[in-house]
């Protein structure tokens, strides 16, 4: 079966600090990936979505960056964080379907 | 485009009460629909989906959605609602474009009462 992992679950960051969260599936192969972030009492905004190895597209302009170096990861950057980065990470991988299955998120606080 | 509605941002029910969770879509044709469910802190858990044939559509947890094409809605119900129950539930419609991009509500948070 097809798990997702995302780390670290928690991360406090000062402004102006780099950032670097990693997201992993197991169990399948060349699968569709996106990261998504939730605001506090908002809805889910998508970042980025990645269809294969070294394909990314954005979705809204941001200091955010996103990466794919292998098949199942995909990773989220930034040079320097705002405070406005602030949020819960959601990173999720769709099937053939376009149905997608959620990681269990990595909670960000910029001070 | 695709968009999806949410209207109610809050609901309130009694434990043991049946629950309807509103959804309205934009969607040129037939749609891919899915309901999914976020206990607080966590990720977001696929409760059902819908792409074709029956229109009812039975999920886990004992809940289920009926799309509806003639009102563009998927509601999703419950007959009987348990406290465990209570977290954010989030109703999607896949994107147009062949990029398996999901358009999300944005959400209807679920209390319930003793």
């Amino acid at each position: 079966s097809q798990t997702i992992h995302q780390w670290p679950a928690t991360l406090v960051q000062p402004v102006g600090s780099p950032l670097s969260l990693e997201c992993t599936v197991e169990g399948t192969s060349n699968p569709n990936l996106y990261w998504y972030r939730q605001a506090a009492g908002r809805g889910l905004q998508l970042l980025f979505y990645s269809v294969g190895i070294g394909q990314i597209s954005s979705e809204v302009p941001q200091n955010l960056s996103a990466s794919r170096p292998q098949d199942r990861q995909f990773i989220l950057s930034s040079k320097k964080l705002l405070l406005s980065d602030s949020g819960f990470y959601l990173c999720a991988w769709g099937d053939s379907t376009d149905t997608q299955y959620f990681g269990p998120g990595t909670r960000l606080t910029v001070l | 485009a695709q968009s999806v509605t949410q209207p109610d941002i809050h609901i309130t029910v009694s434990e043991g009460a049946s629950l309807e969770l509103r959804c309205n879509y934009s969607y040129g044709a037939t749609p891919y629909l899915f309901w999914y469910v976020q206990s607080p802190g966590q990720g977001l858990q696929l409760l059902l989906k819908y792409f074709s044939g029956d229109t009812l559509v039975q999920g886990i947890k004992g809940f289920e959605a009926e799309f509806k094409r003639s009102q563009s809605s998927f509601n999703l119900r419950k007959p009987s609602v348990h406290w465990s129950d209570a977290a954010e539930y989030f109703c999607a419609v896949e994107d147009s474009g062949n990029t398996g991009k999901l358009i999300f509500g944005q959400g209807t948070t679920l209390q319930v009462k003793p």
